[in-house]
């Protein structure tokens, strides 16, 4: 167990539909990561958050958005959503100190667009 | 980050160690090198990380070459469970709080223990 929870565990919705995923940090962790992990990209980053703030973009589409909640908690909100939205999200915490800083992973949410 | 190069498969015989290269022959000087895994469509998981020095911890020992133009992560007996796809990232080494410390994954090598 990694200590970083994420809710749900399986999504399924329509195409056009908007859905919220939900991440729980480790206790301590500043950093929140998120990763889209689909079968024929592989695992890529779309944002940070850093106590708060956003600190870093990655392949994150318009359609997509995120926030860190002052409990340190993240969402990460799809909408208008396509097929080719489905997949592995995950969500990762880290320190946020820099020194020997590691990454830790949640389970994932398993989305599916129909 | 610099770029890496892994084998895209192995195969290991249970009990036997697992040796895992990975190429980063443009490393510069303050990137670290690390090492996760992913088992069948569950999270990451970090193993183990170092700079130019071995490293040794309870899951694994990583062998960084002098030039650290390269590495190997050695799984000393391997387990079924260890079947995973293993990631090797390079990725700067920045004392700064709330710096982007984001991992950029590559297709990692996937390694099958076999009974």
């Amino acid at each position: 167990d990694s200590g970083v929870t994420q809710t749900p565990k399986h999504l399924i919705t329509a195409t056009g539909q908007r859905v919220t995923l939900r991440c729980s940090p480790r206790s301590g962790d500043l950093s929140v990561y998120w990763y889209q992990q689909s079968l024929d990209q592989g695992l890529q980053f779309l944002i940070q958050y850093y106590n708060g703030e956003e600190r870093a973009k990655g392949n994150i589409l318009e359609r997509f958005s995120a926030q860190q909640f002052p409990d340190l908690h993240s969402e990460l909100n799809l909408s208008s959503l396509e097929l080719g939205d489905s997949a592995l999200y995950f969500c990762a915490s880290s320190v946020g100190t820099g020194l020997n800083e590691k990454l830790f992973f949640g389970s994932g949410t398993q989305l599916s667009v129909l | 980050d610099a770029k890496t190069t892994q084998p895209p498969s192995m195969d290991c015989a249970e009990g036997r160690a697992a040796n895992l290269p990975c190429n980063h022959s443009t490393i510069s000087g303050n990137e670290y090198v690390y090492w996760y895994r992913q088992i069948h469509s569950q999270g990451p998981q970090y193993i183990i990380h170092g700079l130019k020095n071995n490293e040794t911890n309870e899951m694994a020992s990583l062998i960084i070459t002098e030039d650290r133009k390269s590495s190997t992560l050695i799984l000393p007996h391997a387990t079924l469970r260890d079947t995973a796809v293993y990631y090797c990232i390079v990725r700067p080494w920045v004392n700064s709080g709330g710096s982007n410390y984001k991992l950029t994954f590559g297709k990692g090598t996937l390694l099958t223990v076999n009974p």
